[in-house]
């Protein structure tokens, strides 16, 4: 069946360093592809998304591009802040509008 | 309010007890479902409303699990005989039903099965 696959973490980063979460996926179809953020105390929240091969999902400066041949969506960030600590969770969606998730990356920033 | 409401968010209980679990969905939201988050196993999907199409419940782990939806709007989780393996934070997310894949999520309701 289908799935996600994304890097443990947690991640841990200095603010303003280069952010990079690895995601990869196994499907049958053509399916989109999501990241989602759980910040501390809230609930989930779509952060970004892709439909189709070579897209370019990107949101408060993240970005990630649907790459079909490497059945990746790589989350990255030029410069993180403290405020993006959360957890992110990379998803993907098929044929309706039930996602399949990840296992979640904690990324942790420090001033 | 106008976010995904669960309630109760916390509940402890002891094991061979049930639980229900309540979520009130966005107004005019079609699609409801319910997750569950388990320290290190990410999101796992329980079941699928949509509309009024028979829910896809592929994903309730045992027949001590179940979940209705009356009238498309509220939905109720229910955990027969709890075990301690039930302990985890049960998310409900509704979405438009429209295919875009924005799941709009509660904060959850945690079960503690003692």
């Amino acid at each position: 069946g289908d799935s996600v696959t994304q890097m443990e973490g947690p991640v841990t980063l200095s603010e303003e360093a280069f952010l990079t979460i690895n995601c990869t996926y196994t499907a049958t179809g053509y399916p989109s592809l999501f990241w989602y953020v759980q910040y501390p105390g809230e609930g989930l929240q779509l952060l970004l998304k892709a439909t189709k091969a070579d897209d370019k999902g990107s949101n408060k400066g993240f970005e990630a591009t649907y790459r079909k041949e490497t059945t990746s969506f790589h989350l990255e960030k030029g410069s993180v802040q403290v405020s993006d600590s959360a957890v992110y969770f990379c998803a993907l969606s098929d044929q309706d509008d039930k996602l399949i998730f990840g296992t979640g990356t904690r990324l942790q920033v420090f001033p | 309010g106008a976010g995904v409401s669960q309630s109760p968010s916390n509940k402890v209980t002891e094991k061979g007890k049930d639980v229900e679990l309540r979520c009130d969905p966005i107004s005019g939201h079609t699609a409801l479902y319910w997750y569950r988050q388990s320290l290190g196993q990410g999101l796992e999907f329980l079941i699928y409303f949509q509309g009024n199409s028979a829910p896809d419940k592929s994903g309730l782990p045992s027949d001590r699990f179940s979940a209705e939806r009356t009238g498309g709007s509220v939905s109720t989780l229910t955990i027969q005989r709890t075990q301690q393996e039930d302990s985890a934070v049960y998310l409900c997310a509704s979405s438009p039903g429209q295919n875009t894949g924005e799941l709009f999520f509660g904060e959850g309701s945690r079960l503690t099965v003692l």
